[in-house]
């Protein structure tokens, strides 16, 4: 089967760190660009951050509101993606999807959805 | 950062309905437009890609339209599993960038 599916989620303190994990399969992993978005409680969905696959470098886009806190990275060998979460704050609480980015020439767009893990940041 | 607005924030209507949603850009974005359904309690799925391509798997009610800045989501009579939230993104230009979403209730 097709899918994606987050960890590591959890209850965090201001200030921390927390390091999510979503491992794929069902598709070649290593072919593929992987996105983070999230979803604070009842709000939309806000774009986190795209990695590419080893032919583009390996190269790394982010949400600008991030401000250089979060680090996402992958693991081809393992299948699996991940996003390092520095100095947290109530405002990243959220569920966060991890999606795989397919394109159609040079439209893009998110055609694998996991189920998401939730992240809490309270004291 | 490119804004994307989405009307209404919320509608009403009844099964069998020819509903249409509407997604504004701040800028122009040509087709770079990709729309999305969430179930409560469920991830997104992907409906439409490059604007008006449907994804595979998706019902043929589900069309999509527009260019440049304006765009619409159009379900052509509505069923009972198309109520939900949608969230169109535009894809142009990073940061990549989702509309507020239209929740789509059963009057």
């Amino acid at each position: 089967e097709v899918q994606v599916v987050e960890s590591g989620g959890g209850l965090v303190q201001p200030g921390g760190s927390l390091r999510l994990s979503c491992a794929a399969s069902g598709f070649t992993f290593s072919d593929h660009y992987m996105d983070w978005v999230r979803q604070a409680p009842g709000k939309g969905l806000e774009w986190v951050g795209r990695i590419r696959n080893k032919d583009n470098g390996y190269t790394t886009e982010y949400a600008a509101s991030l401000k250089g806190r979060f680090t996402i990275s992958r693991d081809d060998a393992k299948n699996s993606l991940f996003v390092q979460m520095n100095s947290l704050t109530a405002e990243d609480t959220a569920v966060y999807y991890c999606t795989r980015s397919r394109n159609w020439g040079t439209y893009w767009f998110f055609d694998l959805w996991g189920r998401g893990t939730l992240v809490t940041v309270s004291s | 950062d490119i804004q994307m607005t989405q009307s209404p924030s919320s509608l009403s209507a009844s099964v069998g309905d020819r509903v249409t949603i509407s997604c504004r850009a701040s800028q122009s974005i040509g087709n770079y437009l990709n729309w999305y359904q969430q179930k409560s309690g469920h991830a997104p799925k992907l409906l439409l890609y490059a604007a008006s391509s449907l994804q595979s798997g998706v019902p043929s009610r589900f069309s999509g339209s527009g260019s440049g800045t304006d765009f619409s989501l159009t379900i052509s009579s509505l069923q009972p599993e198309d109520f939900a939230t949608y969230y169109c993104q535009q894809s142009y230009t990073f940061p990549l960038t989702f509309g507020g979403g239209t929740k789509v209730e059963i009057k």
